[in-house]
């Protein structure tokens, strides 16, 4: 099992939808979580850092289960500019190997 | 730079050659790492170093790579003997401590 999956897309969306991301992580002692963004042929992003309350910036909000060791993403009013692959990433401690999933293409359509 | 930058952008080289790939993180960023994409994946890891040594190279694939960061600070990822493969995007970022990766555009490694 690979140690952190994703939906495996792509999503088309048309501009103002909401859309959902997935990711599973098998490690249970993973402490830190975050959202990449990548436009396509450029290099990845911080998009967003997840908490275990769950925490918003602006139009997206995420989500940690550690039970379920399950995150998610959630886009509100999609922008064209929204259009880009989506990266679940894990790291198990602070100072620890960064674990990229196999991402989420997003495209939104007009 | 600002940034982290890496060299080549771009290098073709044929089956069988050794290939050096160069990254010179944010200035003061300790933590280094090397990822390997390939079209329609994730970033691949395969080596994180913190200072001078490699702090994990188990995604390293087998014997024929090899990285170095000798002064903390710039690191070299080198292959060996390269197959059609091994060809790929492989991305270097950089980090203080714990925090946000930062990516170089990465270096565009084509083995015919």
């Amino acid at each position: 099992r690979k140690e952190v999956e994703q939906d495996p897309g792509p999503f088309n969306v048309p501009e103002g939808a909401t859309v959902a991301f997935n990711c599973t992580y098998s490690n249970s002692a993973s402490q830190s979580f975050f959202w990449y963004r990548q436009d396509c042929r450029k290099e990845p992003k911080l998009l967003m850092s997840v908490y275990s309350s769950g925490n918003e910036d602006g139009r997206f909000t995420a989500q940690l289960n550690r039970a379920s060791q399950y995150i998610s993403l959630l886009i509100r009013d999609s922008k064209l500019s929204d259009s880009a692959t989506y990266l679940c990433v894990v790291m198990k401690t602070s100072y620890d190997k960064v674990i990229f999933g196999p991402g989420t293409s997003l495209s939104v359509i007009p | 730079g600002a940034g982290v930058s890496q060299t080549p952008s771009n290098k073709v080289t044929e089956k069988g050659k050794y290939v050096e790939l160069r990254c010179d993180p944010i200035s003061g960023h300790t933590a280094l790492y090397w990822y390997r994409q390939s079209l329609g994946q994730g970033p691949e890891f395969l080596i994180y170093f913190q200072g001078t040594g490699a702090a994990d190279d188990s995604g390293l694939p087998n014997d024929r790579f090899f990285a170095v960061r000798p002064e903390g600070s710039v690191s070299t990822l080198k292959i060996q003997r390269t197959e059609r493969g091994d060809s790929a995007v492989y991305l270097c970022a950089s980090s203080f401590g714990a925090g946000e990766l930062f990516f170089g555009e990465g270096s565009r490694l084509t083995v015919l």
